[in-house]
């Protein structure tokens, strides 16, 4: 098993511009999420899925976008780039559809935005 | 804002010092996880507490849940380098559970150990 794939592992965008990073697991796993992490802050939730279909917001929602029409995928939309969006960003999944299971992270994308 | 705190922010040890982070929230949890972040990696999962006043152990670390499950620690007995990292909590609100459920972490405590 690969685990928690992410792609790319580093981007760099212009204020304006859109992007998708892709995240994607083959551990059929139900619950997806995905995380910021800026220093000092630890890991701020953005958007959570518990299934296919089911997207929710988490704690710093805004500027963002998602969508899970598979249980595999879970890509995370920048709709219009701005420098407060420079962060790692970091996906998880876990085996339920709740995040009171063990979460398993992908190595993160580090996206700056200039 | 971030409901659940962790102190201190970043800590210095020598190795074979002790070293412990806590973890709390405002507001009760139904469960707590513990993570350990290597520099540059991505978040390993470490242990999962439920119970309150539940107590793990995984050899050098020792896991507390408190009583009324709004805080929790995380002691390392005589570090190593290989300890190196930043440790955080996350934890699942009480009234988020289900399909609700949300993880909420905890700022981090970045531990530094040198010989």
């Amino acid at each position: 098993n690969a685990g928690v794939t992410q792609t790319p592992k580093f981007q760099v965008l212009k204020t304006g511009q859109s992007m998708t990073l892709q995240c994607a697991q083959d551990m059929n796993h139900e619950y997806m999420s995905w995380y910021r992490q800026d220093p000092g802050m630890g890991l701020r939730l953005i958007h959570y899925s518990v299934g296919a279909g089911i997207t929710d917001q988490g704690e710093v929602p805004n500027g963002y976008n998602v969508s899970r029409s598979t249980t595999e995928d879970f890509p995370l939309r920048l709709l219009s780039a701005a420098p407060s969006q420079t962060s790692v960003y970091f996906c998880a999944s876990s085996e339920r559809g709740s995040a009171t299971y063990e979460q398993y992270f992908g190595p993160g994308t580090r996206l700056t935005v200039t | 804002g971030q409901q659940v705190m962790q102190i201190p922010q970043y800590q210095h040890v020598q190795e074979g010092e002790d070293f412990t982070t806590y973890c709390n929230s405002s507001t009760t949890l139904s469960n707590i996880q513990w993570y350990k972040q290597r520099p540059g990696g991505h978040p390993v999962f470490l242990i999962q507490l439920v119970k309150s006043g539940e107590v793990k152990k995984q050899k050098r670390l020792t896991f507390q849940f408190g009583e009324a499950k709004k805080n929790s620690s995380l002691h390392i007995t005589a570090t190593q380098t290989t300890d190196v990292g930043t440790y955080f909590c996350a934890g699942t609100l009480l009234f988020y559970t289900g399909t609700a459920s949300k993880l909420t972490f905890g700022t981090g405590t970045r531990l530094q150990v040198t010989l």
